[in-house]
């Protein structure tokens, strides 16, 4: 069955500071992996990593697919408090067309 | 309206109702999806379907009865459910379903069983 565990759960931080998120799987047939920021209902979506683009940035938000070690990290630099949130890493695998496996989150807090 | 919207936004039901869950994308996306969000769990696949056809079943009560007429609507239809069926049912779509497609989420349905 496939796995995908974040750490930490949850993390506090102050405006400025930098983050690092990690996500860690045990797939069969590895074919993405996705983060997703969730605020309040709807995830919406940050990056997808394949093993042809392990490496994705987008403004002060960026993230590295290490596929050797089975893992990802999402990196935030510069906080602010609207990246308080909940993070969601999620890979594809295996031979069930669009079956995203989720990870339990990691809550972002930021303070001012 | 774009995007993928989901009504209603809240429900609450009592364990003898009977009440549907409704999701429309208007993306243009031919794959739609029904999760589940408990407290402290991770979202939880539930259905897929693919062109209207249902392709994946992840082992859900047969209390919890998805449709999908057509590709841009999906119905999660809900009978005689359990107190521990109360979470966040989230609806989401992507173009065809295949490995390597982004899924686009709607807002959500808070549902609580008394």
């Amino acid at each position: 069955e496939d796995k995908v565990v974040q750490s930490p759960l949850s993390l506090v931080v102050h405006e400025g500071d930098t983050v690092t998120l990690n996500c860690s799987y045990e797939v069969t047939n590895f074919r993405s992996l996705l983060w997703y920021k969730q605020e309040k209902k709807a995830p919406t979506f940050l990056f997808m990593l394949t093993s042809s683009g392990i490496e994705k940035k987008s403004g002060r938000l960026s993230s590295i697919l290490d596929k050797k070690e089975l893992s990802s990290i999402l990196n935030i630099t510069a906080t602010q408090t609207g990246d308080s949130a909940i993070y969601l890493c999620a890979v594809v695998g295996g031979t069930s067309y669009g079956k995203l496996t989720f990870g339990q989150g990691t809550i972002l807090t930021v303070h001012p | 309206e774009t995007g993928v919207t989901q009504t209603p936004r809240h429900l609450v039901m009592g364990m003898t109702n009977k009440k549907s869950l409704k999701c429309e994308q208007h993306l243009g996306h031919n794959a739609m999806y029904w999760y589940k969000q408990s407290a402290k769990k991770p979202l939880e696949l539930m259905f897929v379907y693919n062109f209207k056809e249902q392709t994946e079943n992840n082992s859900v009560p047969s209390r919890f009865s998805p449709e999908c007429p057509n590709s841009s609507h999906l119905f999660l239809h809900l009978h005689t459910l359990q107190p521990e069926d109360s979470a966040l049912y989230l609806c989401a779509s992507s173009p065809s379903g295949g490995y390597q497609e982004t899924q686009y989420f709607g807002p959500g349905t808070r549902l609580l069983v008394l």
